[in-house]
Formats: C-alpha cells, sequence, structure tokens
C-alpha cells in the first residue's frame, strides 16, 4: 500500500524568501507520479508541479521546484522567493502507474499526505 | 470552457437524513472519484470509478455510496450510516490512459457538508 508522510504541518517564512515542503513516501511499485497541490483557505486544489518516477531530471514550474531524491524516496519542494499569496496547505501526493508494454500507462487513484500550513510573513 | 462542477456548495443534513451531492464533469475523463477532508486534515479516497457502470470503494467507503451511470456524472450519497460525515468532499477526474504519464486530477470546488 502506497503512503505519503509529510512531517511539518506548519512551516512559516518570511516574504522573499526560500522555503522547503518536505514529503517522503513508500511505495513498492517502479513507476509511480509525484505531485504537489496547493489549497488555499477557500479549498480549491491547485496542480503545482509533477514528477514521474522514471525522469532523471528534477522537476521545474515557475518557482516551484521539485527535489526528487529516489533512493530516499523524498519528493521535497522547494519554493522560492515566497509571496504572501503563497500561504496556503500544500499536499504531497502520489499516484501508482501501470506501464503497458506496447507504450501508454493506465493511471492509478491518488493518494494523500497530511498536508503543511505555509504562512508567509511581510 | 472544461471542468468539473460540484453542487450544492454549501449542504446542511439533518441527523438520519440521506444527502446527495452532485459531481458533473465535461473534460470527457473517464476516471472519477470522491475524497474526504476533515478540518486541518489530508484527502481521504471514498470511492472511485475508472469506467461507466463500475466503482471501487476507497479507504472510507463505509456510510457513503456512489452511482456511475453517465461518463460526465458520479454522484456521492452520504446516507444515515456515516456517524460523522460533518466534512469538506471534494470531486476529482482524471483520464485513465495515455502516453503522457503527467497527467495530474482536475478537482472541483467542494462541499461542506454540516450535520444540524
Amino acid at each position: 500500500a502506497q503512503k505519503i508522510t509529510q512531517t511539518q504541518p506548519g512551516m512559516f517564512v518570511q516574504e522573499k524568501e526560500a522555503v522547503t515542503l518536505d514529503c517522503t513516501y513508500d511505495t513498492s511499485d517502479q513507476s509511480y507520479g509525484l505531485f504537489w497541490y496547493k489549497q488555499p483557505s477557500s479549498g480549491e486544489m491547485i496542480f503545482l508541479i509533477y514528477q514521474g518516477s522514471y525522469d532523471e531530471q528534477n522537476a521545474t514550474e515557475g518557482r516551484y521546484s521539485l527535489n526528487f531524491q529516489k533512493a530516499r524516496k523524498s519528493a521535497n519542494l522547494v519554493i522560492s522567493a515566497s509571496q504572501l499569496g503563497d500561504s496556503a496547505m500544500y499536499f504531497c501526493a502520489m499516484r501508482e502507474d501501470l506501464m503497458f508494454s506496447a507504450g501508454g500507462t493506465s493511471y492509478g487513484k491518488l493518494t494523500f499526505g497530511q498536508g503543511t500550513i505555509l504562512t508567509v510573513h511581510p | 470552457d472544461g471542468g468539473i462542477t460540484q453542487s450544492p456548495k454549501y449542504l446542511f443534513r439533518k441527523e438520519g437524513q440521506n444527502v446527495t451531492l452532485s459531481c458533473e464533469q465535461n473534460l470527457n475523463h473517464d476516471a472519477m472519484y470522491w475524497y474526504r477532508q476533515d478540518p486541518g486534515q489530508g484527502l481521504r479516497l471514498i470511492y472511485y470509478s475508472q469506467i461507466v457502470n463500475d466503482f471501487q470503494k476507497g479507504d472510507i467507503a463505509e456510510g457513503y455510496s456512489v452511482s456511475r451511470e453517465k461518463k460526465e456524472s458520479f454522484p456521492l450519497t452520504v446516507t444515515s450510516a456515516q456517524k460523522n460525515p460533518t466534512a469538506f468532499y471534494l470531486c476529482a477526474s482524471s483520464i485513465y490512459q495515455g502516453r503522457s504519464r503527467n497527467y495530474g486530477y482536475t478537482f472541483g470546488s467542494g462541499t461542506r457538508l454540516t450535520v444540524v
């Protein structure tokens, strides 16, 4: 069974500073995807970044980067140059994938961690 | 624009009543999911469906029921057997198979259910 662990219930960062949100995962699968979502107080889930288990390069999307250490089973989110609007709950999630020999992938369900509340101070 | 619509946004239920939460998508996604979120907590999977007329239990299915008669719709019924239904409910959809592995979920805006 999949398990996602986010050990930081809350994090504080000064505006314009960088912050790292931790995520570790446990799976016996070879093929999987790792995701980070942002949830503001409105409740919507905003996709931030994706990392595939076979991707050799760390994923980056604007101010977001994913520090993927496969051997340690960690997928930490780094937010550079924090902004006040970054204050929200952040979730790490993992999806099992089934890759077909003919190409293509069947996508499994997403399993979420407990989340980290990030507060950006001015 | 394509997306997922959840209704209502807020729902109040008396104890002992069944209520149904609506989830509709026009993204032509095969798979749909229901998650429950308690305050300050992560999302837990209730039910999911990867094809019409078929669905599977998630981690916390007791006290809930679903149907998938149409590809676009995946309603969730919270039955009186669910002892603590007050929570935020999120519906999501995704494609089921593809050639790009970078394919996450699209989420609805959620329904806040309160038992009164």
